[in-house]
Formats: C-alpha cells, structure tokens, sequence
C-alpha cells in the first residue's frame, strides 16, 4: 500500500533532551513538509523540501531541525531549544505538479509530549 | 501574507439535516486554491473538497458541496444529510498558484463539527 508513515505515534522527551520523528513516503512524491498542531491554531508549517538536499524554513521553525539526503524520508529533530514541544506533528508529502491536483497527503501524526 | 479564518470554533447538527461551515480568506493573488480537510478522532488528515480559484463553479462531492464567491473571498462547505461519521475538525486551507509558488497550505483554526442522532 502507498502512503505516509510516521513513527512513533507516541513519543515523550525530558526537558533538555533532543528527539527525532521519522517520516517516510513511498508515494514517489518530490515535496515532503512537517505541521505542527496545537489546539485551537490549526496546523502550523515548520519546515518543508521540495527535493532532495533542500529545504526551507516554515513559519515556526526554531528549535526544529530536518534532513532530506533520501527521497522517502524527511525526520524532523526537536532540539531543546524549542520551549514549548510538546503537540501534535503531521508530515505530509505532494507530487508537486501543477494544478489543483497537487494536494498533500497526511501521515497519521506523532504526539509528542515533554515531560 | 495570506491568512484563512474559520470563525466557528464549534458546530452541531442532527443526523440527515444539512450545516455549512464558513471560511474566509485574505489574498492579493488571482491564482490559488482552496481546500476543506476533515480530522476525524483519528487525526488523520483527509481531504475533502477543492477548488480552484479560476473556476466560477462550485465544486460539489457526494455530499460535500462549496460556496466559492472569489469577490468576498469567502468558501463555506456545506454537508447535507449529515451522517455520525461526519463528526470532526474541518479545516478550510489556502494553496497559491504561480510563479514561485511553493505549494505551502495555509491552514484556518479549524471548525468542530458536532453531529447528534
């Protein structure tokens, strides 16, 4: 079956610790991105790639760091410098083609809770 | 910048009737797109509907229909004959088309839809 997985879908960190989610794709997909969701704030972009060995920052990118060196993966580290992580982390992955067929496709979310 | 804004946090309906949920938007652009997703309990994302701003027609799915009106940069989704499993957060989003564009979703606070038998 094609589609995202994000592992683990529970995980807890002690302040101080950094912590890395994984995030893979066998869609083929070029574009890969990272959301955070807190309530009532919607889901937040913190980073995204649209090819390999690139990536930009998103609107809420401190205290985030990401890799894209293969196509089906894009983990994203929580430093401790982030100062509020704990929340809900959804990846999604888009073709990248044009038109309004380039819609994302979500992975199930990893909650990440500090404790 | 772009922004989206769903200004009801909540909303209920009885089973087979029919509720809209509204979305607004801030654009300079022509081109875009917009979406509703829907996150069950689950929180797996799932889209809904789309529509593309060039595109006078609503876009309809099944049960799930829009009002785009581009002037008042407003889209509503409207489900009729609701079901249980329509219970979830819908989030209206905005996409842009064009040059440069880096097929960023921006994401309104989201709308909890409540549905009673």
């Amino acid at each position: 079956d094609g589609g995202i997985t994000q592992s683990p879908k529970y995980l807890f960190r002690k302040e101080g610790q950094n912590v890395t989610l994984s995030c893979e794709q066998n869609l083929n997909h070029d574009a890969m991105y990272w959301y955070r969701q807190d309530p009532g704030q919607g889901l937040r972009l913190i980073y995204y790639s649209q090819i390999v060995n690139d990536f930009q920052k998103g609107d809420i990118a401190e205290g985030y760091s990401v890799s894209r060196e293969k196509k089906e993966s894009f983990p994203l580290t929580v430093t401790s410098a982030q100062k509020n992580p704990t929340a809900f982390y959804l990846c999604a992955s888009s073709p990248r083609t044009s038109g309004p067929y380039n819609e994302q496709f979500f992975g199930p979310g990893t909650r990440l809770t500090v404790l | 910048a772009q922004t989206v804004t769903q200004s009801q946090p909540e909303m209920s309906v009885q089973e087979a009737e029919t509720v809209t949920l509204s979305c607004t938007y801030d654009t300079s652009e022509s081109d875009y797109y917009l979406f509703w997703y829907k996150q069950p309990p689950s929180r797996q994302m799932i889209l809904v509907i789309r529509q593309e701003a060039y595109k006078q027609q609503n876009a309809t799915e099944n049960r799930f229909s829009v009002n785009f009106q581009k002037a008042a940069k407003s889209f509503s989704l409207k489900i009729s004959d609701s079901q249980l499993g329509d219970a979830a957060m819908y989030f209206c989003a905005y996409r842009s088309e064009g040059a440069g564009n880096t097929d960023k979703l921006i994401f309104g606070t989201g709308t909890r839809l409540q549905v009673f038998p």
